[in-house]
């Protein structure tokens, strides 16, 4: 069966410091990957995609994927407040369809 | 608007009723998702379709209907609910693309919280 797994957290960080989420997936054959952002009674919004092994940063996030190693991971610089949520880490397994596996996410919470 | 919006937001109904939970998307995506979304489960997949009048079941499909005869539509009925689909469900909507490129993200909607008494 494939998975993807996360810490349920949560994870408490200072503001300003680094935050960092960790998502392993049980599929060699994954072709892309998706870090989600979701506030509480809110619907799940992109963050990142990333698809080749190694570091994608956009501002203060960065996407890392290790395939070989079957992790992908979301770096969160300078952490603000604002950055209180739920991240889902989420997997796409390939296939004609393209659906996307969804861990059951890691709650961030940035104390001021 | 344009986006992906959900209807009703908000529904509460009663074991055995049929409900319908409405989906509309103005992107003209291809593909459409119903999820649910429960405590200690994360997101579910339920149904997807890949086209107009192309459907197929997703990992909890029991106990739920889809159609979907435009490409801008695609409705969620339960028969006859039940308390176990009290829940929140979350339409999506990707373009055509299987990997790569950006083309394979999917979008929400804002969700629907339903909750069956």
């Amino acid at each position: 069966q494939k998975e993807v797994e996360q810490n349920s957290g949560p994870l408490s960080v200072p503001e300003g410091a680094i935050a960092s989420l960790n998502c392993t997936y049980s599929d060699r054959g994954s072709q892309s990957f998706f870090w989600y952002r979701q506030y509480s009674g809110k619907s799940p919004e992109l963050i990142m995609s990333i698809y080749s092994n190694g570091d994608k940063e956009d501002g203060r996030f960065t996407a890392q994927l290790n395939k070989a190693s079957q992790y992908v991971s979301l770096l969160i610089r300078d952490s603000q407040p604002s950055d209180s949520a739920t991240y889902l880490c989420a997997v796409n397994y390939g296939g004609s369809q393209g659906n996307l596996i969804f861990g059951k996410g890691t709650k961030l919470s940035v104390k001021p | 608007d344009a986006g992906i919006t959900q209807s009703p937001r908000y529904k509460i109904t009663e074991t055995g009723r049929q409900v319908t939970l409405m989906c509309h998307q103005t992107w003209s995506h291809s593909y459409m998702f119903w999820y649910r979304q429960d405590l200690g489960h994360g997101l579910r997949l339920i149904y997807y379709s890949a086209a107009a009048d192309i459907t197929d079941k997703g990992e909890v499909p029991d106990g739920y209907v889809v159609s979907r005869s435009k490409t801008e539509n695609f409705p969620l009925t339960l028969e006859s609910a039940t308390r176990s689909q009290t829940s929140v469900y979350f339409c999506a909507s990707k373009g055509s693309g299987t990997s790569g490129g950006g083309t394979d993200t999917q979008y929400f909607g804002p969700g629907t919280r339903l909750t069956v008494l």
